[in-house]
């Protein structure tokens, strides 16, 4: 699976708008971005995921650059419970034998 | 979304002593769970996968004996822990996808799991 690059930390305003980059420059035609978060002491929760085009759902929504090489995930309006740290991962979708290798993510701290 | 749980939620256990986790996908069938270990602020480390009926693919590094895998049906892995020590101390976390739903997977809230 193709490597990302995440910003260690990010800070947030609550009720701003929270973008959250990756990326991932090493991404193949077949591979999909996902997007996991991980609030402190839980286990990781799924938020989005695509493949060429832009994608939005209840909790996020997901910008893909033309080339794939990059992504933004974007939280509209950030809570404090948004506090958590965000994981971007390239995989293969379908199967349930692709694992998913986590990097160090980005700490996204939303600030009241 | 699918739910996925663990249990126990957290466990302190003696130095030399078993240690088991358990994994259930209450709504759906699990094709393949897998199992990560996460040390205090650090990312999720994978340390097996396990499709039901046959034995876990254990990635390098990591102890078959030590970390023992059982997934004997299509809502249950255990991941036992034998003869635990200080440096097992970690939060273990399963994870499960199915082939027929074709989704991503869906975690557990890991355990806690303190060696004393």
């Amino acid at each position: 699976d193709a490597k990302t690059t995440q910003p260690p930390s990010m800070d947030c305003a609550e009720g701003r708008a929270a973008n959250l980059p990756c990326n991932h420059s090493t991404i193949s035609g077949n591979e999909y971005v996902y997007w996991y978060r991980q609030i402190h002491s839980q286990g990781p929760q799924y938020i989005i995921h695509g493949l060429k085009n832009n994608e939005t759902n209840e909790m996020a929504s997901l910008i893909i650059t033309e080339d794939r090489k990059s992504s933004t995930l974007i939280l509209p309006h950030a809570t404090l419970r948004d506090t958590a740290v965000y994981y971007c991962i390239v995989r293969n979708s379908g199967g349930s034998n692709y694992k998913l290798t986590f990097g160090k993510g980005t700490l996204l701290t939303v600030n009241p | 979304g699918a739910v996925v749980s663990q249990h126990p939620s957290w466990v302190i256990c003696k130095s030399g002593t078993s240690v088991k986790i358990e994994c259930r996908s209450l709504d759906f069938q699990a094709t393949t769970m897998f199992w990560y270990r996460q040390f205090p602020k650090q990312s999720l480390m994978l340390m097996a996968t396990s499709n039901e009926g046959s034995k876990a693919t254990y990635e390098q590094g990591v102890e078959k004996d030590k970390f023992l895998i059982n997934h004997a049906s299509l809502t249950l892995s255990t991941l036992t822990v034998t003869s635990a020590h200080p440096e097992d101390s970690s939060f273990y976390i399963c994870s499960a996808t199915s082939d027929s739903l074709n989704t991503e997977a869906f975690f557990g809230q890991g355990t806690r799991l303190t060696v004393v």
